[in-house]
């Protein structure tokens, strides 16, 4: 049962639009979200968290969204740049007693920013 | 570059040998990850070092996988008599909540 899902394979979005990608996740013991981006042949790239106290963290043109009643985040890139197009992963951190903080994460989302 | 470094790069092995690889972390960090991902996946955790202490495993670590942390330095991950289904990209990552990956080794079991 895979407890963190971006349900969207791919996402193409002009250059200078906002580029949305989503993410659900099942259990509420997850206490911290990450977003990375991957490009081929490389390791993910941190590229912004949310803790679970908030609802809304922003880093230059990346914002990440959590809604915790829906079980919804969201990362927002504004504007798109091609430069920006690689596979998102949404990842969460369980808050178990004890948790040792490995990483659950989705398959990810395919984003072609097109010039 | 995250700082933190995995050799090899890339590896092609015949299926039933044995492979090592070895994972250098940020100096700094005490955790230690390994990930697996496979095609059209994420990421998913292997096992948890705390400075030299292997503290969780996951189900995915066959009796065939083994790794350590002498030292709290750097990680190795051994797959013994590998198979067809180890191929793979493998991810070391270190940090707390935030995660700072290697560049990975791919593994390739013909």
């Amino acid at each position: 049962d895979q407890q963190v899902k971006q349900n969207s394979p791919s996402l193409s979005v002009q250059e200078g639009r906002i580029s949305i990608l989503n993410c659900d996740y099942t259990n509420s013991m997850f206490d911290y979200f990450l977003w990375y981006k991957k490009y081929p042949a490389e390791g993910p790239t941190f590229l912004i968290s949310i803790s679970s106290i908030k609802d809304k963290n922003e880093d230059g043109r990346f914002t990440v969204f959590l809604n915790k009643s829906a079980k919804h985040l969201s990362l927002h890139i504004v504007p798109s740049q091609p430069g920006d197009s690689a596979v998102y992963f949404c990842a969460a951190s369980p808050n178990y007693g004890g948790s040792q903080g490995n990483l659950i994460f989705g398959k990810g989302t395919k984003l072609s920013v097109k010039p | 570059d995250t700082g933190v470094s995995q050799d090899p790069r890339h590896k092609i092995t015949k299926r039933g040998q044995n492979v090592t690889f070895r994972c250098d972390p940020i100096s700094e960090h005490n955790r230690l990850y390994w990930y697996r991902q496979t095609l059209g996946q994420g990421p998913e955790f292997l096992t948890y070092f705390q400075n030299e202490a292997q503290l969780e495993k996951s189900r995915l670590l066959s009796d065939r996988f083994s790794a350590e942390r002498p030292k709290g330095s750097f990680s190795t991950l051994e797959i013994q008599r590998t198979e067809q289904g180890d191929s793979a990209m493998y991810l070391c990552a270190t940090g707390h909540y935030e995660q700072y990956f290697g560049p990975g080794t791919r593994l390739t079991v013909t």
